[in-house]
Formats: structure tokens, sequence, C-alpha cells
């Protein structure tokens, strides 16, 4: 069975920096395009980052470009989001994603983690 | 970025009712759609991909037809679990972007 777990979402003052996790397991990690996905409060979803299966492609939204970056660690079966310059409206919950196709970049997703929150706020 | 748009907002519907439900993109995406059913406190569950697609498990009551612009959910005989906010997600390129979601709710 395929598991996503985030952590790492806490209460942060704006222009702080923090790094989210995502735990994978129940399929060959490095097989697969992760990305992230947030949900601010009573929002709907906007994708973040994505990252390939072997990490040598990323991409960004525009709203988090220059401020967040997405690794992974495929030995550890997981990804990570480095956030920095964090704003106000970076508050949400946020989903890592697994792409449901191996390998390529482009693709739905098909199993997703239950959130970690991040509250950016003074 | 290719916009999505969700139509209606909100759709009132009874149990065992049939519910239609648009998205719309601002331009083609060939059948590079998907439909994600979230329901308060879980996960987005992919529903539909490829347009028409159900994914594993999804009951045959949910359909999704569809292509190039304009693409439709529809849920034929409406149960109580399927009260929920539906969203559709392009990714025919790597600047995914959802709808705005539809919150179909009971009347």
């Amino acid at each position: 069975e395929v598991q996503l777990v985030e952590s790492g979402g806490v209460v942060v003052q704006p222009g702080g920096s923090l790094r989210l996790s995502c735990a994978a397991s129940g399929f060959t990690v490095d097989d697969y395009t992760m990305h992230w996905v947030r949900q601010g409060p009573g929002k709907g979803l906007e994708w973040v980052s994505l990252i390939s299966w072997d990490g040598g492609s990323t991409h960004y939204a525009d709203s988090v470009k220059g401020r967040f970056t997405i690794t992974r660690d495929n030995n550890k079966n997981s990804l990570y989001l480095q956030m920095n310059s964090l704003r106000k409206e970076d508050t949400a919950l946020y989903y890592c994603a697994k792409k449901a196709m191996a390998r390529g970049v482009i693709g739905y997703f098909d199993n997703w983690g239950q959130g970690t929150l991040v509250t950016v706020s003074s | 970025e290719i916009v999505m748009t969700q139509s209606p907002a909100t759709l009132s519907v009874s149990p065992g009712e049939r519910a239609t439900l648009s998205c719309r993109a601002s331009q083609s995406v060939s059948s590079n759609l998907a439909w994600y059913q979230q329901k308060p406190g879980q996960a987005p569950r992919l529903l539909i991909y490829g347009a028409s697609t159900r994914a594993t498990g999804i009951p045959a009551r949910f359909s999704g037809s569809g292509s190039g612009t304009e693409f439709t959910l529809t849920i034929s005989s409406l149960q109580s679990e399927d009260f929920a906010v539906y969203y559709c997600q392009q990714y025919n390129n790597w600047l995914f972007t959802f709808g705005p979601g539809t919150k179909v709710d009971i009347k």
C-alpha cells in the first residue's frame, strides 16, 4: 500500500524558513516524479512544485519560485520542500503527491498524503 | 498558464439524483484532464484521468467526458458518500493547474 506522510509544518513568522518532509513507502520511490500541492484555509488546490524521479528536473509555481526548493533523497524514500522568505499567503496545508505513472514528469496524481499545516503569522 | 474554471460553484442535489459538473480550460489540454474528490478533513482522491478513465476502485456511477477545453464529470445517482468538493486539474504541461472546485451538497 502506498503511503505518503508529511511532517514539519509549524507556526513561523513572516520572513522565516521551514523545511517540510514527506516519507514515502509502498512503492519504488526512485521511479516516480513527486509533487507538493498546497491548500490555503477554505481555499482550493494550488500546485507548488515537482521533482523528477531522478532529481534531475524541478519546476515551481510562479508564486514560490526563488523562495522554495524541492529536493529528494531516494535512499531515504523522502521528499523535501525548503521554504524561505515565508509570507502570510504561504499559510496552507501542504500535501505531497505521487505521479501515477513511472518515469516522465507530466501526469496526474494518484496518491496524496494527509498534509502538514504551515501557518505564517507574527 | 492554463486557467481552469468550474461551474457551478455549488450544486445542490438530492440523493439518487444525477449531478453534472463542468470544467473549462483556457486553452486546449487535449485529454490531459483529471478529476479529484475531496471530503472535509481529507486529502483529495483521484476519480478520473485522461478525461474519461475511472481510477482504480472508483464506482461506475462516476463518469467523465470531453476533450480540448470542455469537460464534464457526471455522477449518475448520488450516494450519501458523494457529497464533497470536486476539482478538475489539467496536466498538459508541467505548470499544473486546478479549477476552483464545485461543492456538491445535499438538497
